[in-house]
């Protein structure tokens, strides 16, 4: 089945405790993004990656880190988590260009 | 940028009703997606609509391009449409989503 997966689904942190979410998709897809979705704030885009070793800065970058070392994952790293950073968070893929992007189904972020 | 309207904010419907969703977009676009986000928090892709119409079962989609707008019918409402409706529009130099503020829908049994 074509999919975009995270782990974990639902994460309970204390502040500065290194942290990473996983993010796998099984479609060879060239694009990934990273989204965090606040109330009130809607979603916005962390990082994308166009292709492998290709990444860039999306609209809330700051205290996220992200690699792309294979096509199919696309970790999120809080080296330094803070309680601002509690969210819900979204991996998506695409081919790339204009095309439909799949999202995962979301990874609950509690920082304490 | 991009900026996405989405109208109206709140619909609340008894079962069985129907319903018309609409997203304002202020420039052409390449790509359009609707999504429904459960009341779990998935993002359940519903149509990739950049021009034209679409349907699959008891929900349509129509993107006129040109006047920069996107309609989503949905048909004999059930409770499980409840959630939030999203439509999202890519920004072209990073494919970026653009996303409207969403519709939060509410049927009632």
């Amino acid at each position: 089945e074509a999919q975009v997966t995270q782990n974990p689904r639902y994460l309970i942190t204390v502040t500065g405790k290194k942290l990473t979410v996983t993010c796998s998709q099984n479609m060879n897809h060239e694009y990934m993004s990273w989204y965090r979705q606040d109330p009130g704030l809607g979603l916005r885009q962390i990082y994308y990656s166009m292709n492998v070793e290709v990444t860039d800065k999306g609209d809330v970058p700051e205290g996220y880190k992200v690699s792309r070392k294979e096509k199919r994952n696309f970790p999120l790293i809080l080296e330094s988590p803070s309680p601002n950073q509690t969210s819900l968070y979204f991996c998506a893929s695409s081919p790339g260009g204009s095309n439909t992007q799949y999202f995962g189904p979301g990874t609950r972020l509690t920082v304490l | 940028g991009i900026q996405v309207e989405q109208s109206p904010p709140d619909l609340i419907l008894q079962e069985g009703a129907n319903s018309t969703l609409r997203c304002n977009f202020s420039d052409s676009v390449n790509n359009l997606q609707w999504f429904h986000q459960n009341p779990w928090g998935q993002l359940i892709n519903l149509f990739y609509i950049p021009s034209g119409t679409k349907q699959n079962g008891r929900l349509s989609a129509t993107t006129v391009a040109t006047e920069r707008y996107s309609l989503l019918y949905i048909s004999s409402s059930q409770t499980t449409d409840s959630g939030v409706y999203f439509c999202a529009v890519v920004q072209d130099s990073n494919y970026q989503l653009i996303w409207g503020a969403g519709t939060k829908l509410i049927i009632k049994p």
